[in-house]
This record gives C-alpha cells, structure tokens and sequence, in this order.
C-alpha cells in the first residue's frame, strides 16, 4: 500500500509570490492534516481535513489556505510568501479521522523563500 | 494552552544502552498522546498511541508509559541499536468541551544518536 504522497519535494520561491503544495493519502484514507515544521516553533498545525470540509484550523493568518477533494487528496496554498514561510511542510493522513486513528505522514515539502 | 516538553534536547548513548526519553505536558485532560519519530529530511513514523485511559503501550524494544496525574510521559528503548539514531516526538491530543478531540500538540523533540 503506497504511503502519503507529498509534491513537490523542494520548492524555492519568492517573497510575495504564492505556492501550492498537494499531498495524496493513503488510498482509503479520508482525513488529512497539514503541519508546518521550523527549528523555531516546531511542529504547529496547520488545518485537518475530512470529506472535504475543513474540520480544523490552526493560528496561521488567512495567507495559509487549503481544501480537500472528492478522492481525498489535499492542496494547501499560501500566499503572498513571506521569509518565514520557510519550513518543512508535513501532510498527514488518517483513515477515519477520528482521535485515536493513527497519522500517516509523508516526507513533507521543504519550501525555501527568499 | 497546553504546553508539551521533552527533556533533554539532545542524547548520545552507547549501543546496547537501555534508556528512557522524557515528554511531559501541563494540562491532563488529554485524549492520547503518541509517540512519533522522524530521520533526517524526511516525514514523521507514529511509533506508539496511548490511550487517556491506559497506562503504557509496548511494541518490540519500544515501551511507552502516561501518567496522567503528574503531566508525564516516558518512552524506554531496550538495548538500542545505531539505527535507533533519529529525532523522537511526542504529541498530545487534547478534550474539548464537549469531549470532542482536539489537534496534536507537539513537543520540540529529543535527538537521539547511538554510537556503534
């Protein structure tokens, strides 16, 4: 069973420019988390994701935004990049969603901005 | 808000070396906390899940305990091995009232290096 699938792998982009990140779960998998990792705040939740709605919302401002789609798979989207948008960017997914199910993470987006 | 530590930042032991890794977390009314662990450039493995309500988890060397009285975790690696070597996470899911279930909080992690 192929494992959460986050693209692309590097990304170096811009101050003020916008990026998309996309993430594909598990097959099966209907609920899906973003996280963003820095060495300064480590991990921070981003925003959960199920049956396309968004479930849950992390304190990141409105730049950071996301949706999810009839297959499950995710995208997340910031814009207006700032220098501190750089990070590790993880997309996690989970069968049901519920507390106790299991995260399934991808090898994340390492985005770069400059 | 919850707060999630994990003491010490960073540990070098031995191979073959038992050893423990500490999390601990201020507020108790948590749902689970799980155990999580992450090499380098890449994305996180969940090791352990421990439910509010169990005491300790074990799989293979790995054994994970919650007391959620005192605001702690431990995670014990029995006779560790070179391949040990990575960042360990752990993360609490906390109640809501209401009793629904809130995000992960993570704590910043222990880097854990085993020396052949």
């Amino acid at each position: 069973k192929a494992g959460v699938t986050q693209t692309p792998r590097y990304l170096i982009k811009t101050r003020g420019q916008q990026v998309t990140l996309s993430c594909s779960p598990i097959s099966g998998h209907r609920s899906v988390s973003w996280y963003q990792q820095t060495p300064g705040q480590g991990l921070q939740f981003l925003f959960e994701y199920f049956s396309e709605t968004q479930r849950n919302k992390g304190n990141f401002p409105g730049r950071f935004s996301g949706r999810q789609f009839s297959n499950s798979r995710s995208e997340m989207n910031v814009s207006t990049l700032e220098l501190g948008d750089s990070a590790l960017y993880l997309c996690a997914s989970s069968s049901w969603g519920g507390a106790n199910s299991p995260l399934h993470f991808g090898n994340g987006t390492r985005l770069t901005v400059t | 808000k919850q707060e999630v530590t994990q003491i010490p930042a960073a540990l070098s032991v031995p191979e073959g070396e038992n050893l423990v890794l500490n999390c601990s977390f201020t507020d108790s009314a948590i749902y689970n906390l799980q155990w999580f662990r992450q090499d380098p450039g890449k994305g996180l493995t969940s090791l352990l899940l421990i439910q509010s309500s169990q005491r300790e988890q074990t799989s293979g060397r790995l054994n994970a305990s919650l007391d959620k009285s005192s605001g702690r975790s431990t995670l014990y690696i029995a006779a560790s091995q070179p391949g040990d070597s990575a960042t360990y996470l752990c993360a609490v899911r906390l109640i809501e009232y209401g009793g629904s279930a809130r995000q992960l909080t993570f704590g910043s992690g222990t880097q854990l290096t085993v020396l052949p």
